[in-house]
């Protein structure tokens, strides 16, 4: 079973709607989680990190966890076509040691 | 740019020879991962390093694939014996443990062709 699940997708939406990536973890150690966009060819690059139930926003993204469902969930909203991209998920057990990444959902905005 | 540097960019080796890769993390970052992706994959983790102690290394790496901190600053990893398979992009990240948690901050990665 993997750490970290994500549908791979693709998820297509038009411009300007909400995007929503979620992910299911299976480790209950998991204690900190993050949101990486990765466009194609390069590496990925942080967005958001969170390690508390409840919501975190950060402009236009808001990550949500829910630790007794073992999910974590990224929306998007007044999606760009810029956001056309891999969205992984991974997750850390408390001190960090490893970092467990899903598979990734491609997403495209449509202009 | 993340402040994370890794070289070379692009490796093609033939199957059987041993290849390098280097990593120069943010240099206040302690904490430094390798990881390898394949296409339609994440990256998978490989190994850890806490300043220059290896702390963690995947169950699943092979014993052909070394990696090293020498001064806890810049790492190395090195595959001996190339396979096809080992064909990737390694990625480095580094971080730093602050308030409770740790943040990755990657590099733009070695992609590497095995023929």
């Amino acid at each position: 079973q993997k750490e970290v699940e994500q549908n791979s997708g693709p998820l297509s939406v038009p411009e300007g709607a909400i995007a929503s990536l979620n992910c299911t973890y299976s480790d209950r150690g998991s204690q900190s989680f993050f949101w990486y966009r990765q466009y194609s060819g390069k590496s990925p690059e942080l967005i958001m990190s969170i390690y508390s139930n409840g919501d975190k926003e950060d402009g236009r993204f808001t990550a949500q966890l829910n630790k007794a469902s073992q999910y974590v969930s990224l929306l998007i909203r007044d999606s760009q076509p810029s956001d056309s991209a891999t969205y992984l998920c991974a997750g850390s057990p408390f001190g960090g040691n490893q970092f467990y990444f899903g598979t990734g959902t491609s997403l495209t905005v449509i202009p | 740019d993340t402040g994370v540097s890794q070289n070379p960019r692009h490796k093609i080796t033939k199957r059987g020879q041993n290849v390098t890769f280097r990593c120069d993390p943010i240099s206040e970052h302690n904490r430094l991962y390798w990881y390898r992706q394949t296409l339609g994959q994440g990256p998978e983790f490989l190994t850890y390093f806490q300043n220059e102690a290896q702390l963690e290394k995947s169950r699943l790496l092979s014993d052909r694939f070394s990696a090293e901190r020498p001064k806890g600053s810049f790492s190395t990893l090195e595959i001996q014996r190339t396979e096809q398979g080992d064909s990737a992009m390694y990625l480095c990240a580094s971080s730093t443990w602050t308030r409770n948690t740790d943040t990755q901050y990657f590099g733009p990665g070695t992609r590497l062709t095995v023929l």
